[in-house]
């Protein structure tokens, strides 16, 4: 069974504390995986698509990195309005979509 | 580029009442889904339309959830009769084909 699993659920960092989120994965083959934040009260806002194991992509403090079971949002030097819920989702070799059920990261000034 | 529109962003109803929700997805995107998430955890996928077929509908409790996209554009996801377990925040997202998703900013159901 297609399977996405978060950790840790909840993470508080104080500014400036370096961390990573895991996100692990069982899939019947991976066409994609995908990292998203939320905000409370909005829609996910997309972060990075990962194609294949060894790919990373990096977006300002953000980095993400892939293997063949799972992947890693590295975040550096976090600032508070880094503060959000982080999701990971992998598209299956079976077209669909499974979302894991996040981090909710919150950082302290 | 406009964002994904959805409506009403919160709605309250009693058990057993009816209740429909709204969609309007970025101008072009082929694909749209509906997602269910409970408070605390992962939206969970209902139905997934490409242009006007569904393509992946498996999760969707079909015996009180419905759900139509007219003209391969708009979507309405309806729920007849609701119960407590459907309250939750309702996401839409659009994307070109299956690649990143862009999510509306959800509706909020309370049911009573």
């Amino acid at each position: 069974e297609d399977q996405v699993t978060q950790s840790p659920e909840a993470l508080r960092l104080q500014e400036g504390e370096s961390s990573s989120l895991n996100c692990s994965y069982t899939v019947s083959g991976l066409r994609g995986l995908f990292w998203y934040r939320q905000d409370p009260g909005k829609g996910p806002e997309f972060l990075f698509t990962l194609y294949s194991a060894g790919e990373e992509k990096e977006k300002e403090r953000l980095k993400a990195t892939l293997t063949k079971k799972e992947s890693f949002l590295h975040i550096t030097a976090p600032k508070p309005e880094d503060s959000a819920t982080y999701l990971c989702a992998v598209f299956s070799g079976t077209y669909k979509y499974i979302f894991g059920t996040g981090t909710r990261l919150k950082v302290l000034a | 580029e406009a964002g994904v529109a959805q409506s009403p962003r919160y709605k309250i109803i009693e058990k057993r009442q009816s209740v429909a929700f709204w969609c309007n997805p970025i101008s072009g995107h082929a694909t749209l889904y509906w997602y269910q998430q409970i408070l605390g955890q992962g939206p969970k996928l209902l139905i997934q339309f490409q242009n006007n077929g569904v393509v992946d509908d498996s999760q969707l409790p079909k015996d009180r959830f419905s759900a139509e996209r007219l003209k391969g554009v708009d979507s309405t996801l309806k729920i007849q009769p609701a119960k407590l377990e459907d309250s939750a925040v309702y996401l839409c997202a659009s994307a070109r084909g299956y690649s990143e998703q862009f999510f509306g900013p959800g509706t909020r159901l309370t049911v009573l």
